[in-house]
């Protein structure tokens, strides 16, 4: 059955620290791979998809993901955080060879930045 | 264009009651998904449509919860009677759908409605 695993439960860094998220998923399918980002009392925003190509995709609000399929990761980064990314952050999966189009999820990773 | 809408945005009831959510979908999506997200958790699939039809309800306790699209718009999924495990945020979200040059797991996300059973 197909998993998404997020390692991190919760990070905390510093305003204009880098960021690193960690995503990894089962399957042995390509996948397509998704990082959605959820502010309180709010739905959940895409911040990037990776569905073909290059594996480095770029996202709004300056993130970015790598896809590496030897690891099975999708990890989310962005080089300099701000204050206003406090946020939950989901990593998610689809899988086109199965009947199913609903996205799998990660538990998240809620992230807290330090002035 | 208008985002998913959803409503109520929050409903607290009692174990026991029933209650019922509403989905309006992005104009001409033909998919429509129902995730429940219990706190801590990621969103979980409860029901797919595609237009009128369900696609996938397989994780959907059907003792308890029902979901309709009768005209392939908008959408009602009904819990009744509710459990306090049933605490939990309810996102509706949107497709274009399949077919050509359509990704179906390029979804949209309503805001949600926060059930609180007590």
């Amino acid at each position: 059955a197909q998993s998404v695993t997020q390692p991190d439960i919760h990070i905390t860094v510093s305003e204009g620290a880098s960021l690193e998220l960690r995503c990894n998923y089962s399957y042995g399918a390509t996948p397509y791979l998704f990082w959605y980002v959820q502010s309180p009392g709010q739905g959940l925003q895409l911040l990037l998809k990776y569905f073909s190509g290059d594996t480095l995709v770029q996202g709004i609000k300056g993130f970015e993901a790598e896809f590496k399929r030897s690891q099975s990761s999708f990890n989310l980064r962005k080089p300099s955080v701000h204050w206003s990314d406090a946020a939950e952050y989901f990593c998610a999966v689809g899988y086109m060879d199965t009947g199913r189009r609903a996205l799998t999820f990660g538990s998240g990773t809620r992230l807290q930045v330090q002035p | 264009e208008a985002g998913v809408a959803q409503s109520p945005r929050y409903k607290i009831i009692e174990k026991r009651q029933s209650v019922a959510f509403w989905c309006n979908p992005i104009s001409g999506h033909a998919t429509l998904y129902w995730y429940q997200q219990i706190l801590g958790q990621g969103p979980k699939l409860l029901i797919q449509f595609q237009n009128n039809g369900v696609v996938d309800d397989s994780q959907l306790p059907k003792d308890r919860f029902s979901a309709e699209r009768l005209k392939g718009v908008d959408s009602t999924l009904k819990i009744q009677p509710a459990k306090l495990e049933d605490s939990a945020v309810y996102l509706c979200a949107s497709t274009r759908g399949t077919g050509p040059n359509r990704n179906p797991y390029e979804q949209y996300f309503g805001p949600g409605t926060r059930l609180t059973v007590t």
